[in-house]
């Protein structure tokens, strides 16, 4: 079945730092990929999207690019804030459902 | 605009008790989900529906019901609680058109002693 695998966390940067969050997925046909972020206490909020091989969604200084040959979505950023101190899942549309993977923990030092 | 809004936000059950999970959507939405988060689990589907009157099953729906008699409302239904069943739960909702995001809630924090 369909399936997002994304790296372990946490990571740990310090303030400034390139961020790169790993993410692959399985599918058949040509799925919808999304990153949510998820701030403590709270629900998970849309931070970028792609719906098609090659699309970049980019939002809040944040990129992923639709990749379907290494069918990847990885996400990055070239300088994180405190700010962004969160959880990050990545997940994919495919008919009706969606997919999320396990979340990967992101802790900005600063 | 209020979006997607759960009831209650906390709760304890001893086990075996039952209750419902409130969620509601203002956006005139088609599909809504459950999700339940568990601790570096990410969200596991528990059941989802495309439209008022239809719902079908996800990855892990054992021990919860759902309905959806109106667009609004997606109760999820806990009937004999179990320890298992400790979680957070999210409901989420979206359009029904291709390649629109979902909206989440605010969660509801559940714990089965």
């Amino acid at each position: 079945g369909d399936s997002v695998t994304q790296m372990e966390g946490p990571v740990t940067l310090s303030e400034e730092a390139f961020l790169t969050i790993n993410c692959t997925y399985t599918a058949t046909g040509y799925p919808s990929l999304f990153w949510y972020v998820q701030y403590p206490g709270e629900g998970l909020q849309l931070l970028l999207k792609a719906t098609k091989a090659d699309d970049k969604g980019s939002n809040k200084g944040f990129e992923a690019t639709y990749r379907k040959e290494t069918t990847s979505f990885h996400l990055e950023k070239g300088s994180v804030q405190v700010s962004d101190s969160a959880v990050y899942f990545c997940a994919l549309r495919r008919d009706d459902k969606i997919i999320f993977g396990k979340g990967t923990r992101l802790h900005i030092l600063p | 605009n209020a979006g997607v809004t759960q009831t209650p936000k906390f709760r304890i059950l001893k086990i075996g008790q039952s209750m419902t999970l409130q969620c509601t959507q203002d956006m005139n939405h088609n599909y809504m989900y459950w999700y339940r988060q568990d601790p570096g689990m990410g969200l596991k589907l528990i059941y989802y529906s495309v439209g008022a009157g239809i719902t079908d099953k996800g990855e892990v729906p054992n021990g919860y019901n759902v309905s959806r008699s109106t667009t609004e409302d997606f109760p999820l239904r806990l009937e004999l609680a179990a320890p298992s069943q400790t979680s957070v739960y999210f409901c989420a909702s979206r359009p029904g058109s291709a390649n629109t995001e979902a909206f989440f809630g605010q969660g509801t924090r559940l714990t089965v002693v």
